[in-house]
């Protein structure tokens, strides 16, 4: 059973048009991130919730946005989506946040700008 | 700031074979090191982890040693399996803060019968 769901798995948007993908858990846990993946490339860190805490990479393009209503959801706004935006974007939970712990994954949503 | 080198991809290797798939990393302290594979169609899963040097960490006969000396944690499984085709990340966290993960570009693994 997925704990960790990413809706949709593809998804293609126009340039300019703001999109939003969404995550869910089922796994109670009090972290969750966002990581983009470009092609063949490594996934990348935007940001991510701890409870309610927002923290952001200082390098994430303010075009990126994201809210956490509660526990289970978490999504990830794309205000202007530009041709280089397109990517796989993966979210993931941990439980408590600390160095070295599991990460879970979903399957991400690949998201495709034309 | 930190940083994951992983060996190019993609490696293509006969069932039963011999398997390395070389990591090195750039860090500040003593990351917690981390394998993730991603088989296709799926999100990324833990295969494994080691959060101090000389730690080995296993899993599904695949094996990996911290090494501080030469910054490096190296995958390796004796026997391969067409079921190992997949994506493999090497991965380190920062020991300070949260759980913060710094991937590698990622080596993708096909295991032919």
């Amino acid at each position: 059973d997925a704990m960790v769901i990413q809706n949709p798995r593809y998804q293609v948007t126009q340039f300019g048009k703001p999109v939003t993908l969404s995550c869910s858990q089922t796994l109670n846990h009090n972290v969750m991130y966002w990581y983009q993946q470009k092609s063949s490339q490594a996934p990348k860190l935007l940001f991510h919730y701890y409870d309610k805490d927002f923290n952001n990479e200082a390098d994430t393009p303010d075009n990126f946005q994201s809210r956490r209503p509660n526990t289970s959801f978490c999504f990830l706004d794309i205000r202007s989506p530009g041709l280089g935006d397109a990517a796989m974007y993966l979210c993931a939970t941990s439980r408590a946040g600390t160095a070295n712990e599991k990460l879970f994954f979903g399957s991400g949503t690949q998201l495709s700008v034309l | 700031g930190d940083s994951v080198t992983q060996m190019e991809g993609p490696v293509t290797l006969s069932e039963e074979a011999f398997l390395t798939i070389n990591c090195t990393y750039t860090a500040t302290g003593y990351p917690s090191l981390f394998w993730y594979v991603q088989y296709p169609g799926e999100g990324l899963q833990l295969l494994l982890k080691a959060t101090k040097a000389d730690d080995k960490g296993s899993n599904k006969g695949f094996e990996a040693t911290y090494r501080k000396e030469t910054t490096s944690f190296h995958l390796e499984k004796g026997s391969v399996q067409v079921s190992d085709s997949a994506v493999y990340f090497c991965a380190l966290s920062p020991i300070q803060g949260a759980q913060k993960l710094v991937f590698g570009q990622g080596t993708r693994l096909t295991i032919n019968p």
